[in-house]
């Protein structure tokens, strides 16, 4: 138990489907992020938040779009999404942005079809 | 950019033989390195980090010099365990400004086999 939730843990969702991913951690800290795993390519940072406020967003498709309603949650909104986007979405928290270590969920994994 | 190569799995060893999964960094600045663990259906879990250039990072075994001269943060441990098996995640951060940006490697696979 990493102190990170993630729900739900699969997702299978058609091309034109809305869904969201949703994440909370209770552990106090102050950044939440997004990641992308997909096989045989390095972890990919999707979005950070510090304190409620995003810092970072690395060129992300508009088709993903994050919320951060207060420190402790943090959701991943999805609409037409494309095969492609299949992968595990992993969510962690780090008390401050980076350098510190980071607490990942278990992560969803998300199958587009 | 700042970069990390891992060397590619998987890497399949005999319970108690020795471990080493090799990473070698580029970064601007000095970063501080670190060694993600993520077992079956799990997330990524810290198993050990080090700030600065000879510093050894340490835990259940597993160990981690950072060398500076030749930008490397190889991972070793001296006997593993079938419990081991699970996906290694070389990772680096540097920024300024109040910020760290995080770059992680592709990760390697370990298999121990009893």
């Amino acid at each position: 138990e990493t102190g990170v939730t993630q729900t739900p843990r699969h997702l299978v969702m058609g091309m034109t489907n809305k869904k969201s991913l949703k994440c909370e951690q209770h552990l106090g800290h102050n950044a939440m992020y997004w990641y992308k795993q997909s096989a045989k390519k390095p972890l990919e940072l999707m979005f950070v938040y510090s304190l409620e406020e995003r810092v970072e967003n690395n060129s992300v498709p508009s088709r993903f779009s994050p919320e951060c309603p207060n420190s402790s949650h943090l959701f991943l909104h999805l609409h037409t999404l494309q095969p492609e986007d299949s992968a595990l979405y992993l969510c962690a928290s780090s008390l401050e942005p980076g350098g510190t270590e980071a607490f990942f969920g278990q992560g969803t994994r998300l199958t587009v079809v | 950019g700042d970069s990390v190569t891992q060397m590619e799995g998987p890497v399949t060893l005999s319970e108690e033989a020795f471990l080493t999964i090799n990473c070698t960094y580029t970064a601007t600045g000095y970063p501080s390195l670190f060694w993600y663990v993520q077992y079956p259906g799990e997330g990524l879990q810290l198993l050990l980090k080090a700030t600065k250039a000879d510093d050894k990072g340490s835990n259940k075994g597993f160990e981690a010099t950072y060398r500076k001269e030749t930008t490397s943060f190889h991972l070793e441990k001296g006997s593993v365990q079938v419990s081991d098996s699970a996906v290694y995640f070389c990772a680096l951060s540097e920024g300024s400004g109040g910020y760290q940006k995080v770059t992680f490697g592709t990760g390697t696979k370990l298999q121990v086999i009893p």
